[in-house]
């Protein structure tokens, strides 16, 4: 158990759902990312957030709006998905965003089916 | 745009040989770091290694050690006496401003 939890680890929802995905950090850590992982693809950044301001959004679509309350805690929200959103949604945590040099900590994921 | 390339999509590997998975990286930046994390099956990734660009000696933990070569923008993993548990989807990434993965090596090992 590296201190990151994702909840919940499968989610099936509909093209017209809202749902919120939640990532926890136990590590102390300030920053905290959310990635995509797609089959045969490298892992895309979608949001990082350092010390609960969002630093970066990667170009990612509005349907996917992130919320960060605190250093301990993640969203993402999740509204009108389409079918090639369907992917592992991966969080992580560090001790800073700016410094290059920290090790990521990465939760288990959310496995995430759009029908 | 950074870009992390890891043109082997499967390697396979002898239990107790060794096997070397590359990758190589584009970036403008003289100073980076550069990482492999391993992700096993339904498990957790985890960080394997890391390296500074600006340390010329390559780094080493136990089993994995990396060959870095930074002039030709490379940075490949050698696994040595190869394990069971070293079966994973190992992932190169680099971060000068901004953290790039690559695509994933699985790696598979046979008993």
């Amino acid at each position: 158990e590296t201190g990151v939890t994702q909840t919940p680890r499968h989610l099936v929802m509909g093209m017209t759902n809202k749902k919120s995905l939640k990532c926890e950090q136990h590590l102390g850590h300030n920053a905290m990312y959310w990635y995509k992982q797609s089959a045969k693809k490298p892992l895309e950044l979608m949001f990082v957030y350092n010390f609960k301001e969002q630093t970066e959004n990667n170009s990612v679509p509005s349907r996917f709006s992130p919320e960060c309350p605190n250093s301990s805690h993640l969203f993402l929200h999740l509204h009108t998905l389409q079918p090639e959103d369907s992917a592992l949604y991966l969080c992580a945590s560090s001790q800073d965003a700016n410094r290059g040099y920290n090790e990521q900590f990465f939760g288990p994921g959310t496995r995430l089916t759009v029908l | 745009a950074q870009t992390v390339t890891q043109s082997q999509p499967e390697m396979s590997v002898q239990e107790a040989e060794t096997v070397t998975l590359s990758c190589t990286y584009d970036t403008s930046e003289s100073d980076y770091y550069l990482f492999w994390y391993k992700q096993p099956p339904s498990r957790q990734m985890i960080l394997v290694i890391r390296q500074e660009a600006y340390k010329q000696q390559n780094a080493t933990e136990n089993r994995f050690s990396v060959n870095f070569q930074k002039a030709a923008k490379s940075f490949s993993l050698k696994i040595s006496d190869s394990q069971l548990g070293d079966a994973a989807m190992y992932f190169c990434a680099f971060n000068d401003y901004k953290l790039s993965f690559g695509a994933g090596t699985t790696v598979t090992v046979r008993a």
